[in-house]
């Protein structure tokens, strides 16, 4: 089975601009969360998705939003970028119910580079 | 709120050698899950070892196990028989996953591990 994979792996990008990153989840999985990873921070929430609704949001600002499509595939944009929004982005899925063992299977991130 | 705290910063071990990390955390909640992940230098998030807060027994992943103390909200990972390619930052997560809390991963700062050769 393939694993979690996100895309890009790497993405530079200037102040002001948006972008958008994609994470495609386990084969099965219908959850997927998004984290922010700084050296200053550390791992942040951002934000979970079941089913095409956002169940669960961390305490990001407006400018990070996030969708769901049918298939699960999931995408969160950051909109006008700030040097601080710099990161390795993780997307991780797992599996509802007694089975999934609350288990969260991370992709390998996109490294975000804001200039 | 539901807290993480990991007070090693970094640690190291000789290969073939046991350590132990720690992982203390806050919660009022009594139904939850706690974890040991692991990030190489690649940077994949790698799960190690999982704890259901329900169950006294402490969980073992081969060379890997935990040490649950539910009173004192401690929970420390032991790898015993350290290998090179254990080096890595271990992070430990807490998470209740329901009321609100779905897919929501807490996690400690890290404890960067080096096993020395």
């Amino acid at each position: 089975k393939a694993g979690v994979t996100q895309t890009p792996r790497y993405l530079i990008k200037t102040r002001g601009q948006q972008v958008t990153l994609s994470c495609s989840p386990i084969s099965g999985h219908r959850s997927v969360s998004w984290y922010q990873q700084t050296p200053g921070q550390g791992l942040q929430f951002l934000f979970e998705y079941f089913s095409e609704t956002q169940r669960n949001k961390g305490n990001f600002p407006g400018r990070f939003s996030g969708r769901q499509f049918s298939n699960s595939r999931s995408e969160m944009n950051v909109s006008t970028l700030e040097l601080g929004d710099s990161a390795l982005y993780l997307c991780a899925s797992s599996l509802e119910g007694v089975g999934g063992k609350n288990i969260q299977y991370f992709g390998a991130g996109t490294r975000l580079s804001v200039l | 709120a539901q807290t993480v705290t990991q007070s090693q910063p970094e640690m190291s071990v000789q290969e073939a050698e046991t350590v132990t990390l720690s992982c203390t955390y806050d919660t009022s909640e009594n139904n939850y899950y706690l974890f040991w992940y692991k990030q190489p230098p690649s940077r994949q998030m790698i799960l190690v070892i999982r704890q259901e807060a329900y169950k006294q027994q402490n969980a073992t992943e081969n060379r890997f196990s935990v040490n649950f103390q539910k009173a004192a909200k401690s929970f420390s990972l032991k790898i015993s028989d350290s290998q090179l390619g254990d080096t890595a930052m271990y992070f430990c997560a807490f998470m209740t996953n329901y009321g609100g809390s779905q897919g929501n991963l807490i996690f400690g700062k890290g404890t960067k591990l080096s096993v020395k050769p």
